[in-house]
């Protein structure tokens, strides 16, 4: 059974950058079939798509967000990241990481998601 | 402003059936690309629910069932039960976007 969990700080402040990790068990972040990809939900709000990596390294970001926003992979941890910069309290979210399949974009397998605030 | 409309809110009795719908544009489901629907109960991550516009994964019940016509798709859940309650999500791919798109999503409650 494939498993992913997200990591990282629960409290970032306001102007810094958000880092969070997705570490993937029972499947290879290395795997030809699959995106890696990110999701995030405001408290109470409906889910947006935020950005996705290929093996290859070839992203794509939501365009809202793509001038703030980097998702990297470490092929030796077995880990994605993403990295927000330049937060503000509308970033303040719970942040899932999610196994995308390649040929349909469906999101097959979810990370049970952390809640990231943005706040002095 | 989602780029998939669904309703806010829908709700039925116990036994009954209801739908959700999912409407698009041209570069997401009108383009052909297939339609995913997650459920998501208070406090846990979304659950893939139907795949490929109308298929369901291992484990999930048959009263579940998805379609697609055009730019819209809908999900139906037949023989409704308390546990159903929760937020639907329908996905799909936007070539104009170069990502997936969600729903606003739809919360059910069982009267």
């Amino acid at each position: 059974q494939v498993q992913l969990q997200e990591s990282g700080p629960g409290l970032v402040k306001p102007s810094q950058t958000l880092s969070l990790t997705c570490t993937v068990s029972h499947d290879s972040v290395d795997s030809r079939d699959y995106y890696w990809t990110w999701i995030r939900q405001p408290v109470g709000k409906g889910l947006e798509w935020v950005g996705r990596i290929f093996t290859t390294g070839t992203t794509n970001y939501t365009p809202s967000l793509r001038s703030r926003v980097t998702v990297s992979v470490d092929w030796s941890k077995n880990q994605f990241s993403l990295e927000l910069r330049s937060v503000t309290a509308a970033d303040t979210a719970i942040y899932f990481c999610a196994r995308e399949l390649i040929i349909t974009s469906r999101l097959d397998y979810w990370g049970p998601g952390i809640l990231v605030t943005v706040s002095s | 402003q989602s780029v998939l409309t669904q309703p806010p809110s829908v709700s039925g009795a116990p036994g009954q059936r209801v739908t959700i719908s999912c409407t698009g544009g041209s570069s997401n489901i009108g383009a052909g690309y297939d339609v995913h629907w997650y459920q998501q109960l208070p406090r846990t991550a979304p659950k893939l629910l139907i795949f490929g516009n109308n298929n369901r994964p291992s484990g999930v019940p048959d009263r579940f069932s998805g379609s697609k016509s055009g730019t819209s798709a809908s999900l139906a859940i037949t023989g409704l039960q308390d546990e159903d309650e929760a937020d639907y999500y329908c996905q799909s791919y936007d070539s104009s976007l170069s990502g997936s798109v969600f729903g606003g999503g739809t919360k059910l409650t069982v009267l």
